[in-house]
């Protein structure tokens, strides 16, 4: 048990629509990250909140956002979908004493 | 930036044989290693983590060796079974920077 929890689990977009996906963790998780997953692939960095601010950004272009609330839940919005975003989206947590950095089960998303 | 490594896209075993895995890594400023399993359709476990001011650290079954010298970090897994079979990934994140690079990851094929 991570202490990680995303939704939706799967999810089909059309190309151009918006999506928003989600996560929460346990309370103490300060930093979330959100990773990019293509199938065959590593997973890449897409950005990272530490108390609510954006603290550091990857290769990912602006429609990518995101957005992490008092409670420890984070949201993933991206607008325009292409079909290159196709992919498995992570949430990542990392407690407030750098503990080590655990991961959600993911949200797959398909964009047709 | 980061690159990160891994020797071998797919590594096979019979059960009950040690596996070592393999990962190279090029930045010097590289502060944090973690291994992650990851099964199909679900999101990276933490299998085990290692600091920079350690060459070794054991597990449950399992060993991570770091060789800062040649930047070249391994995990090893003892008595081999079917449950290890995977994609392992190596991560490494460096110091001021919170995010995780990943390689490209090795399959694990356990035989019986």
């Amino acid at each position: 048990e991570t202490g990680v929890t995303q939704s939706p689990t799967h999810l089909i977009k059309t190309r151009g629509q918006q999506v928003t996906l989600r996560c929460s963790s346990q309370s103490g998780h300060n930093t979330v990250s959100w990773y990019q997953q293509a199938l065959g692939q590593g997973p890449q960095f897409i950005f990272q909140y530490y108390r609510e601010e954006e603290n550091g950004r990857g290769n990912f272009p602006p429609r990518f956002s995101g957005l992490q609330f008092p409670n420890y839940s984070s949201e993933l919005n991206v607008n325009a979908l292409e079909l290159d975003d196709s992919a498995l989206y992570l949430c990542a947590a990392e407690g407030a004493s750098g503990n080590t950095i655990y991961f959600g089960e993911g949200s797959w998303l398909t964009v047709v | 930036g980061e690159s990160v490594g891994l020797h071998l896209p797919t590594l096979s075993v019979q059960e009950g044989d040690n596996s070592i895995i393999n990962c190279a890594y090029s930045n010097s400023a590289s502060d944090y290693f973690i291994w992650y399993k990851q099964e199909s359709g679900k999101g990276p476990q933490f299998i085990i983590d290692i600091r920079s001011n350690m060459d070794k650290r054991q597990g449950q079954r399992v060993t991570v060796l770091l060789n800062k010298t040649v930047k070249h970090l391994s995990l090893q897994i003892a008595a081999t079974q079917p449950g290890d079979s995977a994609v392992y990934f190596c991560a490494v994140i460096d110091t001021g920077r919170r995010a995780l690079t990943f390689g490209s990851g090795t399959r694990l094929q356990v035989q019986p």
